[in-house]
């Protein structure tokens, strides 16, 4: 079983569909990121969450510690929003650590 | 100054060949990470260096080889690789601090072997 697991793995929406993106894990972590990729692409840092909740702009981030459940929400979703999001955790320790990712959600919005 | 700049953007190389990958920040972060995405892969972590030194390595094949020369540059050294190491080869960056910090990505190096 993947240590972060995320649901749906794919999703296709008309644009202006409110979208959610859940993440799952089974570990403890010290902090959760929602991070965005599109296609042939880098990698963007959309949140870094490690309680509540966060809103940047159309995008919001909550966590369920006890739990240990993320979602992404996406508002008024549009086609430029069409990437590969992915949920990815820091596993409990301090330090430098490297993240574990989740396989991705593949969203696409059409006009 | 919130980049990670790495070059190349491609690289296509022989099996036979050495080649290096760089990867640059100037935020003052003390960890920098190698990770490797196949296609329709999430990435999976190779390297991790903290304040210069070597922390993790993933059981990465002596083909690949990592260098963290200072603060700011991490290279990869390439030699006889194989075409399945064919992917995008991201680089990122963190604080180094005991609360977990947000890292922060690259463009990646797509890496073809031939």
């Amino acid at each position: 079983k993947n240590e972060v697991e995320q649901s749906p793995q794919n999703l296709t929406a008309q644009e202006g569909e409110f979208i959610t993106i859940n993440c799952s894990y089974s570990v403890g972590i010290s902090a959760l990121h929602w991070l965005q990729q599109h296609p042939g692409g880098g990698i963007v840092s959309l949140f870094m969450l490690s309680s509540g909740k966060k809103k940047h702009g159309r995008l919001i981030a909550t966590i369920n510690i006890q739990e240990k459940h993320s979602s992404l929400h996406i508002t008024a979703s549009h086609p430029r929003d069409s990437a590969v999001y992915i949920c990815a955790v820091r596993v409990s320790g301090g330090g430098a650590d490297g993240l574990t990712f989740g396989k991705g959600t593949h969203l696409i919005i059409q006009p | 100054d919130t980049e990670v700049t790495q070059t190349p953007k491609h690289l296509v190389m022989g099996m036979t060949n050495k080649k290096s990958l760089k990867c640059e920040q100037h935020m003052g972060h003390r960890a920098m990470y190698w990770y490797k995405q196949k296609a329709k892969k999430p990435p999976e972590l190779m390297f991790v260096y903290s304040y210069e030194k070597l922390s993790i390595n993933e059981s990465v094949p002596s083909r690949f080889s990592p260098e963290c020369p200072n603060s700011s540059l991490l290279n990869l050294h390439l030699h006889a690789l194989q075409p399945e190491d064919s992917a995008l080869y991201l680089c990122a960056s963190s604080q180094v601090r005991d609360r977990a910090n947000e890292q922060y990505f690259g463009p990646g190096t797509r890496l073809t072997v031939t």
